[in-house]
């Protein structure tokens, strides 16, 4: 079974600040998707990246996926209040299967 | 679209009774999911369904918990006996095929 490694675990910034998430793993991603869980809610799917070296945006933030298909990095420039929460990424384990990283979560402070 | 909905949001019980999590996915949809959150081991796959049968249930931690789906528009988490270390928020997601999956916004179980 793949292992996802999140690093940090835990991010506190001030508004304004950039950032970024790292997801890893020894083995190879067939694709690797990135959610973003709010307090009291459920995750939601940001980014689904398929191509080693794939660079996608979503208004400020990042996505890479390394060229090996080994690690993933999520940077967010200028963050803001609303993005605080917990980020995971997740790799398909099977079929339909997701694996999940532990999460880093970032709080953003005024 | 109404989402991934489930009930009830808060469960608090005591050890050694029967919980019931309910889950109606998004219309549609033909792969259900259900989760548990903690903050030890983080969110885990428990069991998984494609047009309503059972396909994995390998991360069902043990037999006090079972999981159905007798049609496509509900599906049910049992855990009987409940115990204190089953304490968690448990999600239901639901996808089409593989594409993405939607998660409902869980439901916080706590057992005294």
């Amino acid at each position: 079974t793949q292992l996802l490694e999140q690093s940090p675990q835990f991010l506190s910034i001030q508004e304004g600040e950039n950032l970024t998430v790292y997801c890893n793993s020894s083995s190879v991603f067939s694709s690797l998707q990135w959610y973003r869980q709010e307090p009291g809610e459920g995750p939601v799917l940001l980014v689904t990246v398929v191509t080693g070296g794939e660079v996608k945006k979503l208004k400020r933030l990042t996505f890479q996926f390394g060229d090996a298909r080994k690690d993933s990095s999520l940077h967010i420039t200028a963050a803001q209040t609303g993005d605080t929460g917990l980020y995971l990424c997740a790799s398909r384990g099977g079929y339909n299967k997701l694996i999940f990283g532990a999460g880093t979560r970032l709080a953003v402070h005024p | 679209d109404a989402g991934v909905i489930q009930s009830p949001r808060h469960e608090v019980t005591e050890m050694g009774q029967e919980v019931t999590l309910r889950c109606k996915p998004i219309s549609g949809h033909d792969y259900l999911f259900w989760y548990r959150q903690t903050m030890m081991r983080g969110l885990e796959l428990l069991i998984y369904f494609n047009n309503n049968v059972p396909i994995d249930d390998s991360g069902m931690p043990e037999d006090r918990f079972s999981a159905k789906m007798p049609n496509a528009s509900f599906s049910t988490l049992k855990i009987q006996p409940s115990e204190p270390r089953d304490s968690a928020v448990y999600f239901c997601a639901s996808s089409f095929a593989r594409e993405a999956q939607y998660f409902g916004a869980g439901t916080r179980l706590s057992v005294l």
